[in-house]
């Protein structure tokens, strides 16, 4: 199936700081999607990205989708204890499936 | 507030059951998905369905069956249950022409 390539695999990171993570896939994507899962909870959608170089921002959440179509980024500005978890991206190469990426976990250390 | 709601958190079960895991959707979706969790593979497919009787495979259909008799419930039945199948499961909606899932909150299985 297809596969997208997100990185890194993890962060630990101090509160306060920034972060940064990205996603990239062989296909060109009409639709980049990014989730966030809560440990033992299902993902939940944060940002939708719908048109190549869009920037779409979400409280202290920024995406963007790439000129290329064939990758998203996002980043977290002041990292707070909450927002530890894993953050997915995905999208539709084609049709109705969503792909999604491997996933980068998200350690905020007090 | 639209729901997608898995009927157990957790479950434990013996090498060799059948299992069944149950999905139900408030939202009139027509798209449903079953997808397995594991650490450092992502979100795998196993099966999906675009409508009620419908089913196509996914990536890792092996082991698994499901079966979608009302709009609104898609079950995921493991056949006979191996230790390998340990895993957190998701099942996920749509619309028809989606702009993103909604998941519910997952079943973590257990076989032992």
């Amino acid at each position: 199936g297809q596969q997208l390539n997100q990185s890194p695999q993890s962060m630990f990171i101090q509160e306060g700081e920034d972060v940064s993570m990205n996603c990239t896939s062989s296909s060109i994507f009409n639709t980049w999607l990014w989730y966030k899962q809560d440990p033992g909870e299902g993902p939940v959608l944060l940002i939708a990205l719908y048109k190549a170089g869009e920037l779409t921002s979400n409280g202290r959440l920024t995406a963007q989708f790439g000129i290329t179509r064939k990758d998203s980024f996002l980043n977290i500005s002041a990292s707070i204890p909450s927002d530890v978890g894993i953050y997915f991206c995905a999208g539709p190469p084609t049709g109705n499936q969503f792909y999604f990426g491997t996933g980068t976990s998200l350690t905020v250390i007090p | 507030d639209v729901k997608v709601t898995q009927s157990s958190r957790y479950l434990v079960k013996r090498t060799g059951e059948k299992v069944f895991l149950e999905c139900v959707q408030d939202m009139d979706h027509e798209n449903m998905f079953w997808y397995r969790q594991d650490p450092g593979l992502g979100l795998r497919l196993i099966y999906f369905s675009y409508d009620v009787k419908m089913k196509e495979k996914g990536d890792i259909p092996e082991g698994y069956s499901v079966s979608r008799e009302k709009k609104e419930r898609f079950s995921l039945i493991l056949e006979s249950a191996s230790t390998n199948q340990t895993s957190m499961y998701l099942c996920a909606s749509s619309l028809k022409t989606p702009y993103g899932y909604t998941f519910g909150s997952g079943t973590r299985l257990t076989v032992v």
